[in-house]
């Protein structure tokens, strides 16, 4: 099975840096997602992390240790529109793709 | 327009009746799910497709069936709506060898209210 652990509020400010972790325990292990999910709205792909290390994408970057069961999204430059829930996902390994969804955890950036 | 597009985007309706949301998609690929999110629960799997002839149960399609009419077409049914299926349901299409890596195109989100 799997056990995916991420904080559920955050708060930041803009202009400033905040970093979301997320943790997983998994049978079989792939990849790590994140997704952003502005109120209301669907989930928007974000990144994807198969090795270790960080990928960077402009003010978003996203780490991942695979030996630790570990990850964290590293958001920069806050903007008021960053304010949105930031899901982390695990594709198990395997042909197949059944993605498991963390909870979320809702960033409120303020003024 | 929306490349995964649902119907209805909004329904109320009472307990024991039959409901179905729908799913179309133009992004082409093989994959399709049906996701239903709540508060605090996050995005749960009720049931995946991976091509017409193909349908698997996710971790929790009790209380719900499917039907994958076309590569395009994917539905999820209600055949007997209670409260506790009130929720926020997503489609979503993936295609792994496509060189996206298997992220999900969500659709809009269809959100169904049972009395």
């Amino acid at each position: 099975g799997q056990n995916i652990d991420q904080p559920t509020e955050m708060t930041a400010t803009e202009g400033a840096i905040v970093q979301i972790n997320c943790t997983y325990q998994t049978s079989g292990f792939n990849g790590l997602f994140w997704y952003q999910q502005h109120a209301g709205e669907a989930p928007t792909f974000l990144s994807y992390n198969v090795l270790d290390g960080l990928e960077e994408k402009g003010r978003f970057s996203s780490f991942l240790s695979r030996s630790k069961g570990y990850s964290y999204l590293l958001l920069k430059e806050l903007q008021m529109k960053d304010s949105a829930s930031y899901l982390c996902a695990v594709s198990p390994s395997g042909g197949y793709q059944k993605v498991t969804f963390g909870t979320g955890t809702k960033l409120q950036v303020i003024p | 327009d929306a490349d995964v597009t649902q119907t209805p985007r909004n329904r109320i309706t009472k307990t024991g009746k039959r409901i179905m949301l729908e799913c179309s998609q133009t992004k082409g690929h093989d994959r399709m799910y049906w996701y239903r999110q709540d508060p605090g629960l996050g995005l749960r799997l009720i049931y995946y497709s991976f091509d017409v002839k193909d349908i698997n149960k996710g971790e929790i399609s009790d209380g719900y069936s499917v039907s994958r009419q076309a590569q395009a077409k994917f539905s999820l049914s209600l055949e007997s709506a209670i409260p506790n299926q009130t929720a926020l349901y997503f489609c979503a299409t993936s295609d792994p060898d496509s060189g996206s890596r298997g992220e999900l195109f969500f659709g809009e989100g269809s959100r169904l209210t049972v009395l």
